[in-house]
């Protein structure tokens, strides 16, 4: 079963702090890998996305790593800042289709503390 | 920040009212699609679309049905709407042409069905 599961579901941080989230999938055949931003209220907006032949992609204070060999991601965020916090979902593309199905992760709940 | 607009934001009816979601983007985008998120959850495509007059179900089930009669315009329609429809309700838009796909999402919609 085509699945894509994050990690921690939430993170408190204090502003300043680096942190790095997680995301595991078992989508095959595999396409692409996205990671988005939303915010509390909106929609998701894309930070980064990253093929087969990409280990590592920055987007400025956001890295997303890809081992496509274990499939695993990871976005690291450096110096958070308050308005980081909102949910970061991963989402995976396959090839299986015309459509490129997406497999959308629940999220990480990041908040960033004063 | 992505060209697509929803209306209205936010929505507070009473069981079996009709009602339509709007849905539009001045992206000239292809494809567009709708989908459905209750909080803390995944992402569920509930409807898609390549272009005019192209309308398919997507992965979950929906009640709900859409059409596509101009490029910019993908509605959302519930007939009879039903306090289990409450959800946040996500339309995206997305270029064919582009070689790395990827999905603008609007702001949602926000219903309450009572």
């Amino acid at each position: 079963k085509n699945q894509v599961e994050q990690s921690p579901q939430s993170l408190i941080i204090l502003e300043g702090k680096n942190c790095t989230l997680q995301c595991n999938y078992t989508v095959s055949p595999f396409s692409n890998l996205r990671w988005y931003k939303q915010d509390t209220g909106r929609g998701p907006v894309s930070l980064t996305i990253m093929t087969f032949s990409e280990n590592t992609k920055s987007n400025g204070r956001y890295t997303a790593t890809l081992d496509a060999d274990t499939k695993q991601s990871s976005l690291h965020i450096t110096a958070s800042q308050l308005s980081d916090s909102a949910s970061y979902i991963c989402v995976v593309s396959d090839r299986g289709s015309t459509l490129g199905r997406l497999y959308f992760g629940r999220g990480t709940q990041l908040t960033v503390w004063p | 920040e992505a060209d697509i607009y929803q209306t209205p934001r936010y929505l507070v009816i009473g069981t079996g009212k009709k009602i339509t979601l709007e849905c539009s983007q001045t992206m000239g985008h292809d494809k567009m699609y709708w989908y459905q998120q209750d909080p803390g959850m995944e992402l569920h495509l509930i409807h898609y679309s390549y272009g005019v007059n192209s309308t398919e179900k997507g992965d979950l089930s929906s009640e709900s049905t859409v059409s596509r009669i101009r490029t910019e315009h993908f509605p959302l329609t519930l007939e009879s709407a039903r306090p289990s429809h409450t959800s946040q309700y996500l339309c995206a838009s997305s270029a064919k042409k582009e070689a790395q796909e990827t999905q603008y999402f609007g702001p949602g919609t926000r219903l309450l069905v009572l």
